[in-house]
């Protein structure tokens, strides 16, 4: 079964880049999507975006510009960069998966709570 | 407008049935669109419970119990889930989510209670 671990900085000072990574254990990185959704403490889910092998990406129009994603076949990661970040960046960070042509996102990171503060 | 709307809390008694709502913003036909629905609680990432769009378009997440059903309410343009049989274990965060303009898309959820 298929394990995703996920790390990165977890304070930020406004204006910085958040950085996240999140491995895959047991299973290809191959032909899924590999998402990020995050979550402000006490709020609702938001999709961040979406990375595949091909190098193909879909990102949330809303942060479309500020968001970069990559993937790594060698070492079966992907990762999360968010630039210029203020305090409403602040929340947990999940990464997920995707099977193609599929809308669940059948197997999620443990989270990891990012916090932006001068 | 949100493109999703849940109600942001229901209770129901166990043994009873809870149906969770989402409804989706004018304009935007629920019968053209998947609705998935996702489970999540405290301190944990959320599951997914299942997808629906028709009778003969929808899926049961691996393990789910077949309690948990989706269908849609035409008139009130929403999708929903029913739970029925509520344990307490289903007390919990319930999010719905469709593909929108090039965007996943999360209802804002809503926090059932047990009691």
């Amino acid at each position: 079964q298929v394990q995703l671990q996920q790390w990165g900085a977890g304070l930020l000072k406004p204006s910085e880049t958040l950085s996240l990574t999140c491995a895959v254990y047991g299973g290809s990185i191959s032909n899924y999507y590999w998402n990020w959704i995050r979550q402000p403490p006490g709020k609702g889910l938001e999709w961040i975006g979406e990375v595949i092998h091909s190098g193909s990406s879909n990102y949330n129009p809303s942060l479309k510009s500020r968001v970069t994603m990559s993937l790594d076949t060698s070492k079966n990661q992907f990762s999360l960069n968010l630039t210029s970040v203020t305090a409403a960046d602040t929340a947990v960070y999940y990464c997920a998966r995707r099977p193609l042509a599929e809308g669940r996102f059948d197997s999620w990171g443990q989270g990891t709570l990012v916090t932006v503060s001068s | 407008q949100a493109v999703l709307t849940q109600p942001s809390s229901l209770s129901a008694s166990p043994g009873a049935s809870a149906s969770l709502t989402c409804t989706l913003r004018s304009g935007i036909n629920v019968g053209t669109y998947r609705i998935y629905w996702y489970q999540q609680k405290p301190g944990s990432p959320p599951q997914y419970l299942l997808r629906y769009k028709s009778d003969s378009d929808k899926q049961q997440g691996s393990g789910v119990p077949s309690r948990f059903s989706g269908s849609t309410d035409a008139s009130a343009n929403a999708g929903i889930l029913l739970i029925s049989g509520l344990q307490s274990e289903d007390e919990a965060d319930y999010y719905c989510m469709i593909w929108h303009s090039s965007a996943w898309v999360f209802g804002g959820g809503t926090k059932l209670t047990v009691l």
